[in-house]
């Protein structure tokens, strides 16, 4: 069965550091998301990209985040200069269409220090 | 308001029981409806999409009023391994998904 893959499952990271999250959505679906969830907190959306371009963000996804599809089976989050309060679980997932069920990959825990 | 809420529980019942959560969202615009489940320190994991005709999947029964603006699930003959975090999601048709914060439940044998 086709799923999402996520890497690296853990990231450490001292704070002011960029990092790079990676993700392989399932090969034919089209929306890619990223999520994030704060440990004790709900799920958080960050970014909706559809059609090589963003098409929604949420107040969290500031000037620090930027998301791209570099080619054709990768989908990376990075977080430019992280801060203490990045530390969280951030998901990626994706569907065929924008109404429909999404999947999500297993996560990657990233740590700031 | 929370746009989406739930009570977070916990609920213990015994092997076999049936348990029922129950979720509001507060805008009429939401066009579609899930249940996920969580385990801990795992991603959302997809259970059932939810239909206002009301669906079913085996043990698994969800249910729409969108005039009440209510989403439930019912587990029926909960198993040990039915133990975990259940999460209502609404889309409202852009893709964005919001989450509820989720409802505990722990089966115990």
């Amino acid at each position: 069965e086709p799923e999402v893959t996520q890497t690296p499952s853990h990231q450490v990271t001292q704070m002011g550091q960029e990092v790079i999250l990676r993700c392989v959505p399932i090969s034919n679906h089209l929306y890619f998301y990223w999520y994030r969830q704060i440990l004790g907190q709900k799920v958080e959306f960050l970014v909706s990209f559809y059609n090589n371009e963003i098409s929604e963000k949420s107040e969290i996804f500031d000037d620090q985040f930027s998301v791209e599809r570099p080619d054709g089976s990768n989908f990376t989050l990075k977080i430019r200069s992280t801060k203490l309060e990045d530390s969280a679980m951030y998901f990626c997932a994706s569907t065929g269409t924008s109404n429909h069920e999404q999947y999500f990959g297993p996560g990657t825990r990233l740590t700031v220090t | 308001r929370k746009e989406v809420e739930q009570d977070p529980g916990p609920f213990n019942v015994p092997e076999g029981a049936t348990v029922a959560f129950n979720c509001t969202y507060s805008n009429s615009a939401s066009q579609s409806f899930f249940w996920y489940r969580q385990d801990c320190r795992k991603e959302p994991k997809l259970l059932m999409s939810v239909y206002s005709s009301g669906n079913e999947d085996g043990r698994f029964t969800a249910q729409l009023n969108r005039a009440s603006q209510y989403i439930s699930l019912l587990i029926r003959d909960s198993k040990l391994s039915d133990s975990a975090t259940y999460l209502c999601v609404v889309n409202r048709g852009t893709g964005k998904l919001i989450f509820g914060q989720g409802t505990t439940l722990q089966v115990k044998p």
